[in-house]
């Protein structure tokens, strides 16, 4: 079946520095990839997503790029921000049914100014 | 709209009670989703409705536990029995019938006692 394995947390990093959150996948098909996040005491947020092969989803200086052939789909920025503390949810979506979403463990990140 | 709603937020219950929780999706999407969220780990598909069918229920939803979307707006998900092992944060979302992205509300957390 489908599934999603992500890097175990928490990372721990100093303000300004590059952040990677690695993220693979298996799935038959051709699934859409997102990454939510989710701040202390709130719900989930989606923060970016990618629907094909190739495709780079961006937001709020995130990145992530779509790798089919690695089955892959790491989030990177360039430079985390105290404010970028919470933990991040790598997921997939697949027409199998009324796509419901399948979510790696989620990666706790803590930014130290 | 103000997106996606849950009440009540928080829940503390007593072995063997039973509960329920309410969901408001955003107005004009069609389908509905129920996940489970426990401590350290990714949202779990329960159920999801489209208007007011439920299509598929997890294995994950026992014979305690039952959905029901009336009008094809609000759902609500009742816990029958609790048990401890059902504390969690019960996660609901909403999307349109072709849109992959989900949009998720705040949670109930429930404690079972």
């Amino acid at each position: 079946g489908n599934s999603v394995t992500q890097m175990e947390g928490p990372v721990t990093l100093s303000e300004e520095a590059f952040l990677t959150i690695n993220c693979t996948y298996t799935a038959t098909g051709y699934p859409s990839l997102f990454w939510y996040v989710q701040y202390p005491g709130e719900g989930l947020q989606l923060l970016l997503k990618a629907t094909k092969a190739d495709d780079k989803g961006s937001n709020k200086g995130f990145e992530a790029t779509y790798r089919k052939e690695t089955t892959s789909f790491h989030l990177e920025k360039g430079s985390v921000q105290v404010s970028d503390s919470a933990v991040y949810f790598c997921a997939l979506s697949a027409n199998t049914g009324g796509f419901k979403t399948i979510f790696g463990a989620g990666t706790r990140l803590f930014v130290k100014a | 709209d103000t997106g996606v709603s849950q009440d009540p937020r928080h829940k503390i219950t007593k072995r063997g009670q039973n509960v329920t929780f309410r969901c408001d999706p955003i107005s004009e999407h069609n389908r509905l989703y129920w996940y489970r969220q426990t401590l350290g780990q990714g949202p779990e598909f329960l159920t999801y409705f489209q208007n007011e069918a439920q299509l598929e229920k997890s294995r994950l939803l026992s014979d305690r536990f039952s959905a029901e979307r009336p009008k094809g707006s609000f759902s609500t998900l009742e816990i029958q029995r609790t048990e401890q092992g059902d504390s969690a944060m019960y996660l609901c979302a909403s999307s349109f019938i072709r849109e992959e992205t989900q949009y998720f509300g705040p949670g109930t957390r429930l404690l079972v006692l």
